[in-house]
């Protein structure tokens, strides 16, 4: 079946710009996670959506991300005014339940800020 | 969430078992223990996980200590395709956001 699928797979931004990451989880995933992995590093968690409630965004770096999952599936990482440090790969995970930590990841969004 | 400790980088012979440990000496009772790997310019795919008793699919193995305090990942027959960063990763079933803390995991890599 379909996994989870990221758009841009690869995305090039001038600092200053404004950018917006997708992902599309497993179709009746309820869970949702965005993470942020630096070349070299581990992945690190960003925030969590169970279905379209946005439940923790603990992880967001500055109020320049924002996450939103308007009706509970597709979901839109956007990133204002990006800075250089913003260059990373942006992952997106879905779980089918609620408290499950057996997710499943997609093939990541790189974003380069020049 | 309890730390690990996990080597930076092993090797293995193709054919080979591959045997990647991890430690958690500050474990405590409700916190499982999840494996995950990344594929060079993949996202992290799920292996396997387990509370204290020994665990077993069709990926991999499963072995944790009697005591909690570390685990072994085991890949009976490692082909090219196995090698990754693997993440160990020990995870509270409770109350939260059940987001995954990763470290900087071990890069095995698979030689011919």
């Amino acid at each position: 079946g379909a996994g989870v699928s990221q758009s841009p797979r690869y995305k090039v931004a001038k600092r200053g710009q404004d950018v917006a990451l997708r992902c599309d989880p497993i179709s009746g995933h309820v869970s949702l996670f965005w993470y942020q992995q630096a070349l070299g590093q581990g992945p690190e968690f960003l925030t969590y959506f169970q279905n379209e409630a946005q439940l923790d965004k603990s992880g967001l770096p500055s109020d320049r991300f924002f996450a939103e999952r308007p009706e509970g599936s597709v979901s839109t990482l956007k990133i204002q005014r990006t800075q250089q440090e913003d260059s990373a790969v942006y992952l997106c995970a879905s779980s089918q339940w609620t408290g499950s930590y057996e997710q499943y990841f997609g093939p990541g969004t790189r974003l380069t800020v020049t | 969430d309890a730390k690990t400790t996990q080597p930076p980088s092993m090797d293995c012979a193709e054919g080979r078992a591959a045997n990647l440990p991890c430690n958690h000496s500050t474990i405590s009772g409700n916190e499982y223990v999840y494996w995950y790997r990344q594929i060079h310019s993949q996202g992290p795919q799920y292996i396997i996980h387990g509370l204290k008793n020994n665990e077993t699919n069709e990926m991999a193995s499963l072995i944790i200590t009697e005591d909690r305090k570390s685990s072994t990942l085991i890949l009976p027959h490692a082909t090219l395709r196995d090698t990754a960063v693997y993440y160990c990763i020990v995870a509270y079933s409770g109350a939260g956001s059940y987001q995954l803390t990763f470290g900087k995991g071990t890069k095995l890599s698979v030689i011919p």
